[in-house]
């Protein structure tokens, strides 16, 4: 299958700063990929989609200026959390799929995020 | 919007075991998948199963969509097996970037 790498896997960082999770396809291109979030013991929720070259699309209920999301080439996205606060702690993960938007989805490894 | 529902929540097995994991959906779907989050948190992409049945080891899945089910099968269950079995389908259309995934089944094999 599909490889997805993201990084980092754990940060700790202090209320009101900013952290940045990357998330990478390594043996294939998408143009499209999809950020996750999953909160202790529950499901996955959709974020965002992140689209090469243009602007993400963000579900309902998720703030665009909370969460900025970058997809400047074929093979990286990044997520940015922004002025982080202890209730953005969360483990976030990314996903792509190899056969574009309508393909199997393969998810990368996650990162856990704990604002302090 | 598309609902799923996956029984048992918990579930708890002794090594060697066999077990059957059902994952019911609301709505007509063109596409499955089952997962397995491992203790670290990592999604395991088990199967992807819009219809018919598919093996691959100890684990087989079926996928019934005309009745809107699928199953997971674990046979000679192991201690490795423990973790979070997920399903999803595609929230809408034939993206399958939005899935909406269950609550998940917790498994825990005993040694």
């Amino acid at each position: 299958g599909a490889v997805v790498s993201q990084h980092p896997s754990w940060v700790i960082c202090k209320s009101g700063t900013s952290v940045k999770i990357e998330c990478r396809s390594l043996d294939f291109q998408a143009t499209t990929m999809f950020w996750y979030r999953q909160f202790p013991k529950q499901s996955l929720m959709l974020m965002a989609t992140s689209n090469e070259g243009s602007k993400a699309t963000y579900e309902q209920g998720v703030e665009k200026d909370k969460f900025l999301i970058n997809h400047a080439s074929l093979t990286l996205s990044t997520l940015t959390v922004t002025s982080a606060h202890p209730e953005d702690s969360s483990f976030y993960i990314c996903s792509a799929s190899a056969r574009g938007p309508t393909g199997e989805l393969f998810f990368g490894e996650g990162s856990r995020l704990t604002v302090l | 919007g598309i609902q799923v529902e996956q029984s048992p929540p918990d579930l708890i097995l002794q090594e060697g075991a066999n077990s059957t994991l059902r994952c019911n959906f609301s709505d007509s779907v063109n596409n499955l998948q089952w997962f397995h989050q491992n203790p670290w948190g990592q999604l395991i992409n088990l199967f992807y199963i819009p219809s018919g049945t598919k093996q691959n080891g100890r684990l087989s899945a079926t996928t019934v969509a005309t009745e809107r089910y699928s199953l997971l099968y674990i046979s000679s269950s192991q201690t490795t097996d423990s973790g979070v079995y997920f399903c999803a389908v595609p929230a809408w259309g034939g993206s399958q970037g939005n899935l909406i995934f269950g609550k998940g089944t917790k498994l825990s094999v005993k040694p």
